[in-house]
């Protein structure tokens, strides 16, 4: 149970286009989910905190319209990188919380490396 | 402030070896501690998940500690395995909000 399924998996585009990111919770509902971006031999950094039905809580230093979050349901969020440049190019995950108490984990996708030319 | 130290930052053993991998952190306060594997290139893996109430957790050759009061925790892999070979993170979450801060990770290569 509690599987968080990520689309795409890769994905390669030209600089100034639009990437969208798909976060799905398959057999729960989420009304948290987490989006975070890790750049080679880093660690994993929280970009935004998306609640289902109102706006994302992003982090400081994160560009909230470059890095468009939609929580429209409880099952999926949504990334999207708007004109993106190869400074763009990581590794994005998303990440679900079970309903329940505060001590639940996160669950994982498994990753979407975006990669600006 | 929450901040994750993983220590050592790489570790190469040979096969068969019992191995201590450490993360400490600075606000005590948390809910859970969590233990991660992540693969080159690939998304992460729950290893283990460690309650605030619990002082460790096992999972087959797996085991995780948690001592709150001094702020560290350790996962202890037995008989240690080629495929084992991966970096492993553990993360604390930060606050009532539940985020969660991450260590830099250990790379651990086996050698066969």
């Amino acid at each position: 149970g509690a599987v968080v399924s990520q689309h795409p998996s890769w994905v390669i585009c030209k600089s100034g286009t639009s990437v969208k990111i798909e976060c799905r919770s398959l057999d729960f509902q989420a009304t948290t989910m987490f989006w975070y971006r890790q750049f080679p031999k880093q660690s994993l950094m929280l970009m935004a905190t998306s609640n289902e039905g109102s706006k994302a809580t992003y982090e400081q230093g994160v560009e909230k319209d470059k890095f468009l979050i939609n929580h429209a349901s409880l099952t999926l969020s949504t990334l999207t990188v708007t004109s993106a440049h190869p400074e763009d190019s990581s590794f994005y995950i998303c990440s679900a919380l079970t309903p329940g108490q505060g001590n639940q984990p996160q669950h994982f996708g498994d990753g979407t490396r975006l990669s600006i030319l | 402030k929450q901040e994750v130290t993983q220590i050592p930052a790489a570790l190469s053993v040979p096969e068969g070896e019992n191995l201590v991998l450490n993360c400490s952190f600075t606000d005590s306060a948390i809910y859970n501690l969590q233990w991660f594997r992540q693969d080159p290139g690939k998304g992460l893996t729950s290893l283990l998940l460690i309650q605030s109430s619990q002082r460790e957790q096992t999972s087959g050759r797996l085991n995780a500690s948690l001592d709150k009061s001094s702020g560290r925790s350790t996962l202890y892999i037995a008989a240690s395995q080629p495929g084992d070979s991966a970096t492993y993170l553990c993360a604390a979450p930060a606050g009532n909000n539940r985020k969660l801060i991450w260590g830099l990770g250990t790379s651990l290569a086996v050698n066969p």
